[in-house]
C-alpha cells in the first residue's frame, strides 16, 4: 500500500545510546517531516525537508539530526539519547501542492 | 506566528448526539486548515481540510468543519456520533503559503472525545 513506513515501531533505549528512526515514503512525495507526540502537547515539528537535499530545523530540533537520504527517505537520529526524548515520532510527506500531510504510523520511543 | 488552540481537553458525548470540537487558530494570511484523527496507538489520518472557496468542508467519516474567518476558528462537527469516532481529534494550520514551509503544520494540543454506549 502506498505511504508513509516507519521503522522501528517501538524502541527501548538506555540514556546516551544513539539510534536512527528510518522513514520512507513511495507516494513521490517533495517534502517531508519529522514529528514527537507528547501527552497533552499534540505534534511539534522536528525537522523538515522541503526537497532532497535541503533539511531545516522545526520547533524542537535540539538532540536531534536529520537525513535526507534522497527523495523517498528522511531519517532521524538521535546521538546521545536523554530520557526527555521518551516520546512517539511520527514521520510525515507532502507533495508539490502541499495539501494535507500523510503520516507513517509512529515510533514508540523510550530511554530509560 | 502561527498557532492552534484547542480549547477542550477531553469531551463526553452519547453515542448519537451530535458533536462540535472546537479549533481556534493564530495566523497571518489565509490559512490552510486541517483535521486529523488519532485512534489508540495509530498515526493520524486526514478528516478534511480546508484551502479556500465554500467555507463548510465535507470530510470522511461524515465529519465537517466550517471555516469562520471573523472569529479564526475552524469548528469540526457530526451531526450524530458512532462509538467507533472515539479517538483524539487534532486541529492543524498549514505554514505560509509561499515557498518551502508551504507543508508543514502546527498542531494544537487535541481533544480528546470519549463516547458513552
Amino acid at each position: 500500500n502506498a505511504g508513509v513506513t516507519q521503522t522501528p515501531k517501538f524502541q527501548v533505549l538506555k540514556t546516551g545510546q544513539s539510534m536512527t528512526l528510518q522513514c520512507a515514503q513511495d507516494m513521490n512525495h517533495n517534502s517531508m517531516y519529522w514529528y514527537r507526540q507528547d501527552p497533552g502537547m499534540g505534534l511539534r515539528l522536528i525537522y523538515y525537508s522541503a526537497s532532497e537535499g535541503t533539511t531545516d530545523k522545526g520547533e524542537v530540533p535540539n538532540g536531534y539530526n536529520v537525513s535526507r537520504l534522497n527523495k523517498r527517505e528522511f531519517s532521524l537520529r538521535l546521538e546521545s539519547a536523554a530520557p526527555s526524548q521518551t516520546s512517539v515520532y511520527f514521520c510525515a510527506s507532502s507533495g508539490v501542492n502541499n495539501r494535507g500531510s500523510t503520516f507513517g504510523s509512529g515510533t514508540r520511543l523510550t530511554v530509560v | 506566528a502561527q498557532s492552534v488552540t484547542q480549547p477542550d481537553i477531553h469531551i463526553t458525548v452519547s453515542e448519537g448526539a451530535s458533536l462540535e470540537l472546537r479549533c481556534n487558530y493564530s495566523y497571518g494570511a489565509t490559512p490552510y486548515l486541517f483535521w486529523y484523527v488519532q485512534s489508540p496507538g495509530q498515526g493520524l489520518q486526514l478528516l478534511l481540510k480546508y484551502f479556500s472557496g465554500d467555507t463548510l468542508v465535507q470530510g470522511i467519516k461524515g465529519f465537517e468543519a466550517e471555516f469562520k474567518r471573523s472569529q479564526s476558528s475552524f469548528n469540526l462537527r457530526k451531526p450524530s456520533v458512532h462509538w467507533s469516532d472515539a479517538a483524539e481529534y487534532f486541529c492543524a494550520v498549514g505554514g505560509d503559503r509561499r515557498g518551502s514551509t508551504l507543508g508543514r503544520l502546527y498542531f494544537g494540543r487535541g481533544t480528546q472525545l470519549t463516547v458513552w454506549p
